[in-house]
């Protein structure tokens, strides 16, 4: 399986803008690239996905670089409920399991 | 709210003992997944059904099996529970079998004591 890697934590203030980047230099062809969230004491919740192009949605931006090796995910304006462990996941549809690596621990400043 | 419900919230148990977690998808979802998290292991996937057949394994002990009912909810069942079971264990579903995001429960947390 293709692996991400991400930043153990990041740090943001509130009302400005976060970029969550993400490594996964084996990422194959077929390989979407998911985004999910955990606030605390929840189940994960989808955010975002793409495949080549950038994404835009309710809650964020997607952005794929053109190698597709690397992925950032934009909140543009952090909100203190965006406090939350964000992961990167890669999937190649063959399957819709999902593998959580570690993930990105955003803590949001008042 | 996800629209999947799972029970118990809770659940305390002894070694050995056996316990049954239930979930219920979205309206309309198909396809459940059971997932595991625990302090040391992360968030793993078990098992996979779609419309009442298993579909895909994943890091699923032998003493833990599941099913799909025809009216799509699903059971999971842990069998001679060990202290190291103790974990939340999520539900989620999705509308296909794959290619579509996943919604999951607000999961149930067991303890082995």
């Amino acid at each position: 399986d293709a692996k991400t890697t991400q930043p153990n934590s990041m740090e943001s203030n509130e009302e400005e803008p976060v970029h969550l980047p993400c490594n996964h230099s084996t990422i194959s062809g077929t390989d979407y690239i998911h985004w999910y969230r955990q606030l605390p004491s929840q189940g994960p919740e989808y955010v975002i996905h793409g495949l080549t192009s950038n994404v835009n949605n309710r809650m964020a931006s997607l952005a794929i670089a053109e190698d597709r090796k690397s992925s950032t995910l934009i909140l543009h304006r952090a909100t203190l409920r965006d406090a939350a462990v964000y992961y990167c996941i890669l999937n190649n549809n063959a399957g819709n399991m999902l593998t959580f690596g570690g993930g990105t621990r955003l803590m949001v400043k008042p | 709210d996800s629209g999947v419900t799972q029970t118990p919230k809770h659940l305390i148990t002894a070694t050995g003992q056996r316990v049954t977690l239930r979930c219920s998808p979205r309206s309309g979802d198909l396809s459940v997944y059971w997932y595991q998290q625990s302090l040391d292991q992360g968030l793993q996937f078990l098992i996979q059904y779609y419309n009442g057949e298993e579909r895909a394994k994943g890091n699923i002990l032998e003493r833990f099996s599941a099913q799909q009912f025809p009216d799509l909810h699903s059971e999971l069942n842990l069998s001679s529970l060990e202290l190291g079971d103790s974990a939340l264990y999520f539900c989620a579903s999705s509308a296909e079998l794959w290619g579509s995001e996943q919604f999951f429960g607000p999961g149930t947390r067991l303890t082995v004591l």
